[in-house]
């Protein structure tokens, strides 16, 4: 079945230092790939996605791309911010009958000053 | 829009007492979606409805779990009779049901049995 797989946290970084994590995925056809923060005490917000082969999501600095021959869809940012501290969850929904979104486990962001 | 909106936001109970989680999602939205967040387990899709009609609840834990949608803008999960392991944060999230679109989440019910 469709599956998400994303870079094990902790990550800590420093203020202004570059971040990249990973998430690749599993699934037929062409799903939609999501990105989604959560901060602490807060519920899950989408921060950008993506719907096709290409397509590149952006959003508060972050961008991801939709690279469907590596079946990955990659987080980064330039320079991160200590607001930029969260859990950050990778997902997908499939094209099938439920399409329901299938989330990552999530990776956990520090950003220190 | 307001979002989704949960409450209580905050529910301490004792073991063996009933819970209720109520869910009101974002208007016009006809998918509704029960997930349950701990450490150990990360995110666990528990239930979900089509309007308004629970299309699949193989993630509910057990029997003590229930949801019900009466109408498409509310929502309950009733956990009936609690156990310390349900201690959990609650998220509810809607989405208008078309293939390409995210959820968007609620904030949550923390959930701790004692």
């Amino acid at each position: 079945g469709d599956s998400v797989t994303q870079m094990e946290g902790p990550v800590t970084l420093s203020e202004e230092a570059f971040l990249t994590i990973n998430c690749t995925y599993t699934a037929t056809g062409y799903p939609s790939l999501f990105w989604y923060v959560q901060y602490p005490g807060e519920g899950l917000q989408l921060l950008l996605k993506a719907t096709k082969a290409d397509d590149k999501g952006s959003n508060k600095g972050f961008e991801a791309t939709y690279r469907k021959e590596t079946t990955s869809f990659h987080l980064e940012k330039g320079s991160v911010q200590v607001s930029d501290s969260a859990v950050y969850f990778c997902a997908l929904r499939g094209t099938g009958s439920q399409g329901n979104l299938i989330f990552g486990k999530g990776t956990k962001l520090s950003v220190k000053p | 829009d307001a979002g989704v909106i949960q409450s209580p936001r905050h529910e301490v109970t004792e073991m063996g007492q009933e819970v209720t989680l109520r869910c009101k999602p974002i208007s016009g939205h006809n998918s509704l979606f029960w997930y349950r967040q701990t450490m150990m387990r990360g995110l666990e899709l528990l239930i979900y409805f089509n309007n308004n009609v629970p299309i699949d609840d193989s993630g509910m834990p057990e029997d003590r779990f229930s949801a019900k949608m009466p109408n498409a803008s509310f929502s309950t999960l009733k956990i009936q009779p609690s156990e310390p392991r349900d201690s959990a944060v609650y998220f509810c999230a809607s989405s208008l049901g078309e293939k390409r679109g995210g959820y968007t989440f609620g904030s949550g019910t923390r959930l701790t049995v004692v």
